[in-house]
């Protein structure tokens, strides 16, 4: 079956620091990769996606790159900030399981 | 435009007893999924919706789960009998088609059930 496998937290950097979360998966096929965000008291909201090997996807400063060679789709950051403090979801989907697939989650806090 | 709503966001309920939780999806969505997020097993697939398929029922945990969608729009998740193990946040998705699985799911905030 299709799953994920993220880096255990807490992450805990000082800002300003280059952020690397690490995330693997198995499936069948060729999947889509997401990584969603989790704000303190608030809901699940995308980050990035790619949906083919080696598309990378970006926002907020965030990259992460589809390599379907390692089957990985590793989380960066340049420099985080304060308010990068969040819980980040890897998460897989497909033509034969849309339903998404989560991994467990890494928490990230972010030190002034 | 509007979110994914979710009724109600908390719900306490006694053992035994049987709870609702309602899903409005973002209009025109076609896909509409259902999750539960819990401290021992993270975020759990439960049901999904597309169209007017037959829904995928593969994640439910127990026959004690249901869900219906009516008109192709609003979802409600019914669990009967409720046990203290099913307490959780409940979230509620929807997508545009995700015909090829690579839609952006849109999260609702969740709804808190709390089983005494």
């Amino acid at each position: 079956g299709n799953s994920v496998t993220q880096m255990e937290g807490p992450v805990t950097l000082s800002e300003e620091a280059f952020l690397t979360i690490n995330c693997t998966y198995t499936a069948t096929g060729y999947p889509s990769l997401f990584w969603y965000v989790q704000y303190p008291g608030e809901g699940l909201q995308l980050l990035l996606k790619a949906t083919k090997a080696d598309d990378k996807g970006s926002n907020k400063g965030f990259e992460a790159t589809y390599r379907k060679e390692t089957t990985s789709f590793h989380l960066e950051k340049g420099s985080v900030q304060v308010s990068d403090s969040a819980v980040y979801f890897c998460a897989l989907s497909h033509t034969g399981r849309r339903a998404l697939t989560f991994g467990s989650g890494t928490r990230l806090q972010v030190q002034p | 435009g509007a979110g994914v709503s979710q009724s109600p966001s908390n719900k306490v309920t006694e053992k035994g007893k049987d709870v609702e939780l309602r899903c409005d999806p973002i209009s025109g969505h076609t896909a509409l999924y259902w999750y539960r997020q819990s401290l021992g097993q993270g975020l759990e697939f439960l049901i999904y919706f597309q169209g007017n398929s037959a829904p995928d029922k593969s994640g439910l945990p127990s026959d004690r789960f249901s869900a219906e969608r009516t008109g192709g729009s609003v979802s409600t998740l019914t669990i009967q009998r409720t046990q203290q193990e099913d307490s959780a946040v409940y979230l509620c998705a929807s997508s545009p088609s995700d015909r090829a699985g690579t839609d952006t799911q849109y999260f609702g905030p969740g709804t808190r059930l709390t089983v005494l």
